[in-house]
This record gives C-alpha cells, sequence and structure tokens, in this order.
C-alpha cells in the first residue's frame, strides 16, 4: 500500500537556526498536506500543495511540492521556540478523500 | 464557533471490554474520519464518512472495530473485547466533501487498556 516515509524523524536546533523536514511517497500524490501537532496536542492544519513544483509561502515557513508529486518539503527560517512540535506531511493519492500521514518530524527548539 | 469534540478525553478498560468513543464534528461538515494514533507516530486512517454514508472502512484493524455516523453527523467507534495492543489516541476530524479539503482534529480520545 502507500507509504509516506519523512526524515529526519527527530531534528534539535538553537533557536534562531533553520529547520526543513523531507516528505517522500511511495506512489504519486493528487495533493499534500501539512499538519502540526504540539505535545500532548492534536494536528493542525498548516497547509495544501496541488501542483506539482508548487511553492507556498507562510511567513517563516516555505513549503515546496516535488515535479513528480512524490514528494514535498517544509523549511522553517530562524526558528522560535513556539516552532515546537511534531510536523507531519499527509498525502492523498488518486481518487480518494482518505490521508496517508507521514512518519512526522519532531522539532526541538533550545532558547 | 465550536470545533470538533471527542469524549470522553480519556478511557481506561480492562482487556475484553467494550469501548465506545463519541465525536461531534464540526456543524455542517458532511465529511468525518476516524484516526489511530499510536505514541510516537502519524495518525493511522481507520475509516472515513460522507454523511451517514461509510465509503471507506479499509483501515479497521479487526472486526471488532466498528463505527457508525447515523444521522450524518454525530460519530461513534465502538471497539469491542478491547486488546492491550489498542491502547493509543483515537483522533476524530471532519471536512467539507472535497478531497482538496482540509481536515479539522478533534482532540482526540486517549485509550489505555489494561
Amino acid at each position: 500500500g502507500q507509504q509516506v516515509m519523512q526524515i529526519p524523524q527527530y531534528q534539535h536546533v538553537q533557536e534562531g537556526e533553520d529547520f526543513t523536514t523531507y516528505c517522500n511517497s511511495s506512489t504519486t500524490l493528487s495533493n499534500i498536506q501539512w499538519y502540526k501537532q504540539r505535545p500532548g496536542g492534536h494536528p493542525v492544519f498548516l497547509i495544501q500543495l496541488v501542483k506539482s513544483g508548487e511553492v507556498k509561502k507562510q511567513k517563516r515557513l516555505t513549503f515546496q511540492f516535488g515535479e513528480a508529486k512524490k514528494n514535498s518539503s517544509l523549511h522553517i527560517t530562524a526558528t522560535q521556540t513556539t516552532d515546537v512540535g511534531t510536523y507531519f506531511c499527509a498525502g492523498r493519492g488518486g481518487a480518494t478523500n482518505k490521508l496517508i500521514f507521514g512518519t512526522g518530524t519532531l522539532l526541538a527548539v533550545q532558547p | 464557533g465550536a470545533g470538533v469534540s471527542q469524549s470522553p478525553r480519556y478511557k481506561v478498560a480492562k482487556r475484553g471490554q467494550d469501548v465506545a468513543l463519541r465525536c461531534d464534528p464540526i456543524s455542517g461538515h458532511v465529511s468525518l474520519f476516524w484516526y489511530q494514533q499510536a505514541l510516537g507516530q502519524g495518525p493511522e486512517f481507520l475509516t472515513y464518512f460522507q454523511n451517514e454514508a461509510q465509503l471507506d472502512k479499509s483501515g479497521l484493524p479487526s472486526d471488532r472495530f466498528f463505527a457508525e455516523r447515523p444521522e450524518g453527523s454525530v460519530s461513534t467507534l465502538k471497539i469491542q473485547r478491547t486488546q492491550q495492543e489498542d491502547s493509543a489516541v483515537y483522533l476524530c476530524a471532519s471536512g467539507g466533501t472535497s478531497s482538496y479539503n482540509e481536515q479539522f482534529f478533534g482532540p482526540g480520545t486517549r485509550l489505555t487498556v489494561l
């Protein structure tokens, strides 16, 4: 079945450093969404990418969808302590409303 | 407006007991999803409803798991004869009809089976 992997599993950075997490799907995706889950919380929607090669920015966050629509990345510039949490990509393949979540990247930010 | 709510927030069950987990989606949301999230893992899809119709139940791990949404709003996930491996957080999410809609998650129910 469809699998979505993320690397790294864990990243520890000093406040102000940049951070990137990578998401790779075993199959072509129709769209990909990114969610953030704070410790003890629930996933919260960040953004959706639909088009091949699409790049979207939200303040310090930059999201990219690969040309083949099988991979994606999230880059955070100048991390802050409020960025702490686990970042999940979640993809849809084909004509389905079912989301397959990635394995997640836990970001720790040291002040 | 109110978000997705789930109850109970915490449930401790003895192995072999039946449990029922409730989800109240955002009013007007047509789609409703159930996920299982083990510690340190991403949410895993269990089942999906559009209104009262269960369109996909491919993620339910066994026939001990059953979900319903009889009137197209509130949904219940029932687990019969709970096992220790059922211990996890059960998340409910709701959204629109399109596969391009975002999903709004509830706080989850943490189930611990002893």
